[in-house]
């Protein structure tokens, strides 16, 4: 059973164009996470959600908008793909905001060409 | 605000050598300490955790790590290492009981096991 996961797997899109990440968690985890990982390995992170609620809102530009529907799926939506968007787009979840311990999907690699 | 240093981008050594990976940190408050592994092409692995208590912490393959508060380190140390361990190794910390759990990555420290 997998606890995090993600789809899709690879994406591969044209600038400009819109697209969309999925993430799931079946660990009945109240806060989630996205992170970007970019080609030097660097891991940053981007936004969290707690049983629906923003409350970690790095700096990230307005393109980049999470959803989450239910405190266990955190979707993230890209608008007007840029080249510097290619990464490889990381989930997360614990068990609740303040529980350090996160659980990651196995990622998702965007190519922007 | 918090930061993690990881002095070395890449270690080789040998199969069945000690190893060391180093991690130093910086915050204002206390802290947890983290040791996350990255195989090729997947996510990303709890190895182990520092949260209160014994310095020494021990993890998953083998793995441990200590905590020493007055030189701001967590290094990470396997006393025989072998080929399945070649991966990515990621020290993290975040500010203990905060009202949201950021937790800030080092850049790594690629580590390849030669025959």
């Amino acid at each position: 059973d997998t606890a995090v996961s993600q789809t899709p797997k690879y994406l591969v899109t044209q600038m400009g164009n819109d697209k969309s990440i999925k993430c799931e968690q079946n660990l009945g985890h109240d806060t989630m996470y996205w992170y970007k990982q970019d080609s030097k390995k660097f891991l940053k992170i981007m936004f969290s959600y707690n049983n629906k609620e923003l409350i970690i809102n790095e700096t990230v530009p307005n393109r980049f908008s999470p959803k989450s529907p239910d405190k266990a799926h955190l979707n993230l939506h890209i608008n007007s793909l840029e080249l510097g968007d290619s990464a490889v787009y990381f989930c997360a979840s614990s068990q609740d905001r303040a529980s350090s311990e996160q659980y990651f999907g196995p990622g998702t690699r965007l190519t922007v060409t | 605000a918090q930061s993690v240093t990881q002095l070395d981008s890449q270690v080789p050594v040998f199969e069945e050598a000690p190893v060391e990976l180093r991690c130093n940190y910086s915050s204002s408050v206390s802290v947890y300490l983290f040791w996350y592994v990255q195989y090729p092409n997947q996510g990303l692995q709890l190895l182990l955790k520092y949260l209160s208590g014994s310095t020494l912490v021990k993890g998953i393959n083998g793995f441990e790590a200590e905590f020493n508060k007055s030189q701001t380190s967590f290094h990470l140390r396997k006393p025989s290492v072998h080929i399945s361990d070649t991966a990515e190794y990621f020290c993290a910390v975040s500010e203990g009981y905060s009202s949201a759990s950021k937790i800030i990555f080092g850049s790594g420290t690629r580590l390849s096991i030669r025959p």
